[in-house]
């Protein structure tokens, strides 16, 4: 089936500084990504929606200058982090909607560790 | 919008057969997926069905839609212990991104 690769699966950063995630679809052309928080035990969060060549739509209460989107090809979205703070520490899955029937298919996650 | 709702935990023994329920409010909703999820890890899409089937039959797998009522749910025969994990529930149309169940957790007991 369609995968979905995210890097790095966890990352653990300084408060203050930037990290960047990525999601790739790999054996598929998604048009459509979107990027989920979780919390433990929770369920997941919808973040923002980015769609290949137009800027993200971010979900209310979202701070899209912190969690900034970038959907430049049809198979890679980044996720970047800005100014990360204890608080950001969680859970990031990305999914990606193919072509078609509109399946969606999800990353392994990153899990973001800011100390 | 849509809401969507499980029940929070399910224990089974191993062998026996689990049936997780999920409950959507939306009735234009034409996706409804089951994923499951193990403990660190992203999610696993396990199936889908549309919504003008009343069944579908994976292996192992089994789900039931009752559109009228809007329940969902997913039968996993003969459980084993590899299946313990959070299962979600989500609901959706094609042009539409899902909404998801808070997850079931499902332990399997020996």
């Amino acid at each position: 089936g369609a995968v979905v690769s995210q890097h790095p699966s966890r990352v653990i950063c300084k408060s203050g500084t930037s990290v960047k995630i990525e999601c790739r679809s790999l054996d598929f052309q998604a048009t459509t990504m979107f990027w989920y928080r979780q919390f433990p035990k929770q369920s997941l969060m919808l973040m923002a929606t980015s769609n290949e060549g137009s800027k993200a739509t971010y979900e209310q209460g979202v701070e899209k200058d912190k969690f900034l989107i970038n959907h430049a090809s049809l198979t890679l979205s980044t996720l970047t982090v800005t100014s990360a703070h204890p608080e950001d520490s969680s859970f990031y899955i990305c999914s990606a909607r193919g072509q078609g029937t509109g399946e969606l298919f999800f990353g392994e996650g990153s899990r973001l560790t800011v100390l | 919008g849509e809401d969507v709702e499980q029940s929070l935990f399910l224990s089974v023994r191993e062998g026996d057969s689990s049936v997780i329920n999920c409950t959507y409010t939306d009735s234009s909703s034409t996706y409804l997926y089951w994923y499951k999820q193990e403990p660190g890890a992203g999610l696993q899409l396990l199936t889908y069905i549309f919504s003008n089937m009343d069944m579908k039959q994976d292996q192992r797998l089994t789900v039931l839609l009752n559109k009228k009522d809007k329940h969902l749910s997913l039968r996993i025969a003969d459980t084993q212990t590899g299946d313990s994990a959070i299962y979600f529930c989500a609901a959706g149309g094609s042009a539409r991104q899902l909404t998801f169940g808070s997850g079931t957790q499902l332990t399997v007991l020996p």
